[in-house]
């Protein structure tokens, strides 16, 4: 049973520059957040993805933005990169309709904005 | 709003030795309450959870956690810490929403130092 999985592990880039990282959800899960998590700090809610559309959003600015796939996999986007975008960006898939609901977390992606 | 408190940056205890990391929590209305541990260079691991029913939650690798609603308390809990539990342990709450809404808002992390 395939979990959570994340790419790339690592990114560099620069100011200004865009991004995108991607997600494939657990095996049955239809449903992706992704969290940013500054380092020392907690992780924090971006945005989720259910059935193609953006179902819940974080405090952060329109700079970041995502897409889901019919297979249910997920891109998240992040526009004219700041130095404070430097992160780990973790993925959850969790499936909707379930009562007792838990969110499996992927590796993430180690973002360096330079 | 939703939010976590983890009043302890780093928690250091003995190889043998009971642990409890300590984690509040304010939300409205009934809440979902997680603990995830989180290795080096790892995403989250899922340990355990309360949605609702008997307050004391068992989980993963003999790790526990009592629910205390009149405290607003989600300690997490182990009888004979080890040195590999020693990782970051984060508490996260999520409001009792429809179905397939859940929105996790962590704590700071607490930092466990397990000695030999």
């Amino acid at each position: 049973d395939a979990g959570v999985t994340q790419s790339p592990t690592h990114l560099i880039k620069t100011r200004g520059q865009q991004v995108t990282l991607r997600c494939s959800p657990k095996s049955g899960h239809d449903t992706v957040s992704w969290y940013q998590q500054a380092l020392g700090q907690g992780p924090q809610f971006i945005f989720q993805y259910y059935e193609e559309e953006e179902r819940q959003r974080g405090n952060f600015p329109d700079r970041f933005s995502g897409h889901q796939f019919p297979n249910y996999s997920s891109e998240l986007n992040v526009n004219a990169l700041l130095l404070g975008d430097s992160a780990l960006y973790l993925c959850a898939s969790i499936q909707s309709g379930e009562i007792q609901e838990t969110q499996y977390f992927g590796p993430g992606t180690r973002l360096l904005v330079l | 709003a939703q939010s976590v408190a983890q009043p302890e940056d780093q928690v250091n205890v003995a190889e043998g030795n009971p642990l409890t990391v300590k984690c509040t929590y304010s939300v409205s209305g009934n809440p979902y309450l997680f603990w995830y541990v989180q290795y080096p260079n790892r995403g989250l691991q899922f340990l355990l959870k309360y949605i609702t029913g008997d307050n004391l939650v068992k989980g993963s690798y003999g790790f526990e956690a009592e629910f205390n609603k009149s405290q607003t308390s989600f300690h997490l809990k182990k009888p004979s810490a080890l040195v590999s539990d020693s990782a970051l342990y984060f508490c996260a709450v999520s409001p009792l929403r429809n179905t397939g809404f859940q929105k996790l808002v962590f704590g700071t992390g607490t930092r466990l130092l397990v000695s030999p």
